[in-house]
Parts: structure tokens; sequence; C-alpha cells
């Protein structure tokens, strides 16, 4: 079946470091999302990506969807102590076209 | 604007008993789905809901699960009977749509079966 994996699983990085997070699928997927996942939290949804190639920037993140769309990454600026989360890619694809979402990246910022 | 609203936020069963998970999506939104999150597993889609109607449960993990949507506002996850290894933080989420677009989650019941 599908499969969405991400890596790192883990990253510590000092304040002010940037940070990135890497999806891939195992099949096409015609669109990706992320959310973020704060400590004893829910999953928030973040942005969506549909096109090939399509970059998208929120503040300090940008979101990138590969030319052959089995790809994403998200890239964080500079973070700061609030992006502390688990990071999930969640794709859309395959014959039901639901969701499967990403193993996630935990990020750990230290002040 | 109330987001999805869960019940019973934590619940402690021993093994064998019946566990009733709840929910309320957001008004107005006509897909539900049904998550579980354990370390080992991540985030896995159990089942979801379009219009009331369960589109697809190959998620579900064996016959001692099973899902309800009666109505348009309120669905159930129950576990007859639990095991230990059904502990997990349950979570549903619901959008306004089947097409795939943003899921909006509820804060989760914490699932801990002795």
């Amino acid at each position: 079946g599908q499969q969405v994996m991400q890596i790192p699983q883990y990253q510590h990085v000092q304040e002010g470091e940037d940070f990135t997070t890497y999806c891939n699928s195992s099949t096409t997927l015609s669109n990706i999302q992320w959310y973020k996942q704060r400590p004893g939290g829910h999953p928030v949804f973040l942005i969506q990506l549909v096109k090939s190639g399509e970059v998208k920037k929120q503040k300090r993140l940008t979101f990138q969807f590969g030319e052959a769309k089995k790809n994403s990454s998200l890239h964080i600026t500079a973070t700061q102590t609030t992006d502390v989360g688990t990071y999930f890619c969640a794709g859309a694809g395959g014959a039901t076209n639901k969701l499967i979402f990403g193993t996630g990246t935990l990020l750990a910022v230290q002040p | 604007d109330a987001g999805v609203i869960q019940s019973p936020r934590h619940e402690v069963t021993e093994m064998g008993q019946e566990v009733t998970l709840r929910c309320k999506p957001i008004s107005g939104h006509n897909s539900l789905f049904w998550y579980r999150q354990t370390m080992m597993r991540g985030l896995e889609l159990l089942i979801y809901f379009n219009n009331n109607v369960p589109i697809d449960d190959s998620g579900m993990p064996e016959d001692r699960f099973s899902a309800k949507m009666p109505n348009a506002s309120f669905s159930t996850l129950k576990i007859q009977p639990s095991e230990p290894r059904d502990s997990a933080v349950y979570f549903c989420a619901s959008s306004p749509g089947l097409a795939v677009i943003e899921q909006f989650f509820g804060p989760g019941t914490r699932l801990t079966v002795l």
C-alpha cells in the first residue's frame, strides 16, 4: 500500500538555526498537506500543495512539492522556541484519494 | 466557533471492557475521520464517513473495533472487548467535504487499557 516516510525522525537545533524536514511517498500524490502537532496537542493544518514544483511561504516557513509529485519539504528559517513540535506531511493519492500521514519529524529548539 | 469535540478526554479501563469514544464534528462539515496515534505506528486512519456513510474502513484493526455515525453531528468509535494494545490517542477530525482539503482535528481521547 501507499507509504509516506519523513526524515529525519528527530532534530534538535539551537534557536536561530534553520530546519528542514523531507517527505517521500511511494506513489505519486494528487496533493500534499502539512500539519503541526505541539507536544500533548492535536495536528493542526498548515498548508496544502497541489501543483508539481509548487512553492509556498508562510512567514519563516517554506513548503515545496516535488516535480514528480512524490516528495515534499518544509524549511523553517531561523527557528524559534514556538516552532517546537512534530511536523507531519500527509499525502493524498491512489484509488481512494484518502490522506496518508507521514511518520513525522519531531523538532526540538533549544533557547 | 466550536471546533471538533471529543469525549472523554481520558479513559482508563481494564482489559475486556467495552470502550466508547464520542465525536461531534464541526457544524456543516460532512466528512468525518477517526485516527489512532501511537509511538510505534504513528498516525493511522481507521475509518472515514461522508454524509454519515462509511466510505473506507480498511484501517479498522479488527472486528473488535466498530464505528457509527447516526447523524451529521455525532459519531462513535467502539472497542469491544478492549485490549492493552489498544492503548493510544484517538483523534476525530472533520472537513467540509470528501475532496482532499484541510482536516480539523479534535483534542483527542487518550485511552489506557490495563
